[in-house]
């Protein structure tokens, strides 16, 4: 069974302040790897989408980056603010057509 | 678009009973796939479909079925509800296809809470 694991677990932030969120994964044959975002009580949003030849993608104040040989991505979140506040989930494709979670890391942003 | 939607958004069963949870998506995607999520678990994966009348099953198939009969429809059925499937139940789909562009994003619908008593 393919492990995908998040750490810290939850974290606590005063706005305005950099952030990284980290996700390993054992297996380095991936295909892809995504962030999400998940709100209290709702479904998940896609943030971005790293292919296996991809070495980072970057949307607005959020850079992830892919390290396949360490087994690493971490989501970078710069100039933190308290709409920023929710559970990140990475998520794991490798070859078959399934995707490997990891249980999240839940952020608050402090005003 | 409405993008993935799911039907009931709320649900309480008893030991025993059967329902159907629908999910549709109106992006023309290939692939589709239910997941549950529970505290501490995570996301695991019950079925998925590569495409109109395909299915598989995930990491968690045992107690689910599923049918796929039209592309923008996938149907997660329980049979006879136990317990130990009182969870929130998510849909999504994925465009495959040749290249980068948009390949194997995943969007998800807005979930099913369902309780079984």
């Amino acid at each position: 069974k393919q492990e995908v694991t998040q750490i810290p677990a939850a974290l606590s932030v005063p706005e305005g302040e950099n952030l990284v969120l980290n996700c390993s994964f054992t297996d380095s044959a991936i295909y892809n790897l995504q962030w999400f975002r998940q709100d209290p009580g709702k479904g998940l949003t896609s943030l971005l989408l790293i292919q296996s030849s991809q070495r980072e993608q970057t949307s607005g104040r959020l850079n992830a980056s892919l390290d396949k040989s360490s087994g690493r991505s971490t989501l970078y979140i710069a100039a933190s603010q308290p709409g920023d506040s929710a559970t990140y989930l990475c998520a794991v494709r490798y070859t078959g057509n399934q995707f490997y979670f990891g249980t999240g890391t839940s952020l608050t942003v402090i005003p | 678009n409405a993008g993935v939607t799911q039907t009931p958004k709320f649900r309480v069963l008893k030991t025993g009973q059967s329902m159907t949870l629908l999910c549709a998506q109106d992006m023309n995607h290939e692939y589709m796939y239910w997941y549950r999520q529970d505290p501490g678990m995570g996301l695991r994966l019950i079925h998925y479909s590569v495409g109109e009348g395909t299915t598989a099953k995930g990491e968690v198939p045992d107690g689910y079925n599923v049918s796929r009969l039209k592309k923008q429809n996938f149907l997660l059925g329980l049979e006879s509800a136990a317990p130990s499937q009182t969870s929130v139940y998510f849909c999504a789909s994925s465009y495959h296809g040749p290249g980068l562009a948009g390949g194997n994003e995943q969007f998800f619908g807005p979930g099913t809470r369902l309780t079984v008593l």
